[in-house]
């Protein structure tokens, strides 16, 4: 089965932009979703499809794709969103899902 | 409101048989898959396996000679086994969702299980 690959540690300064990213060949077929993860707590969906937001995600989230990467854009990051950030989809070839290693973002 | 809630044995000694179940709160259970996810400590998400309401399931290759994932429709629930259990399998276990068959939508809490003789 394919893997998905992201930068282990991202930082970014109080109210920049910041990109997390995630690639993999398993992207060319399927949209990548995103979690957020905080300390001590189950993972959040934070991204889905081609680029949504479930109820409650704030807008400075958002999700986007090319080739064998995806990314999650945080515009305008809060403290708050100091968290581990994983990526996620299906295997193209046996459909099995499969997880990147997560993102910690400082 | 969709609300997952798991609960199972904590504690396990080596070659014992971990068992978790999972009961789903709201939504239509079967209109959707439910997977298992699991992260020892300190370390990433591990995708264990998913199955639908009628039973068709799919496995982790690194786990498939161990796991086996049911399902109870009458009861909205969903259950984890697995077997001969060692110590690299301590980990939080997460039931899930999954929506259109690709968003894990929600989660549940989390179990811890740890396995030490």
């Amino acid at each position: 089965s394919s893997e998905l690959t992201q930068d282990p540690a991202v930082s970014v300064a109080l109210g920049q932009t910041v990109r997390i990213t995630c690639q993999g060949d398993s992207l060319r077929n399927y949209y990548a979703t995103w979690f957020q993860q905080k300390a001590g707590q189950a993972p959040v969906l934070v991204i889905y499809g081609q680029n949504n937001r479930p109820s409650g995600i704030p807008d400075r989230f958002s999700g986007s794709s090319s080739g064998n990467t995806a990314s999650l854009t945080i515009t305008g990051a809060q403290a708050e969103d100091e968290a581990d950030y994983y990526c996620n989809s299906r295997d193209r070839s046996d459909y099995h899902m499969v997880f990147g290693g997560g993102t910690k973002l400082t | 409101q969709v609300q997952l809630q798991q609960w199972g044995a904590g504690l396990l000694k080596p070659s014992e048989t971990l068992s978790l179940t999972c009961v789903v709160y709201g939504g239509s259970f079967s209109d959707h898959y439910w997977s298992w996810i699991r992260q020892p400590p300190g370390k990433g998400l591990e995708w264990i396996g998913e199955i639908n309401h009628s039973g068709s399931t799919k496995y982790s290759p690194s786990l498939n000679s161990r796991v086996t994932i049911s399902v109870d429709t009458s009861k909205n629930q969903f259950s984890l086994k697995l077997s001969s259990v060692t110590a690299a399998d301590t980990a939080v276990y997460y039931c899930a969702r999954l929506v259109n068959w690709q968003w894990l939508s929600h989660w549940g809490p989390g179990t811890l299980v740890t396995v030490s003789s």
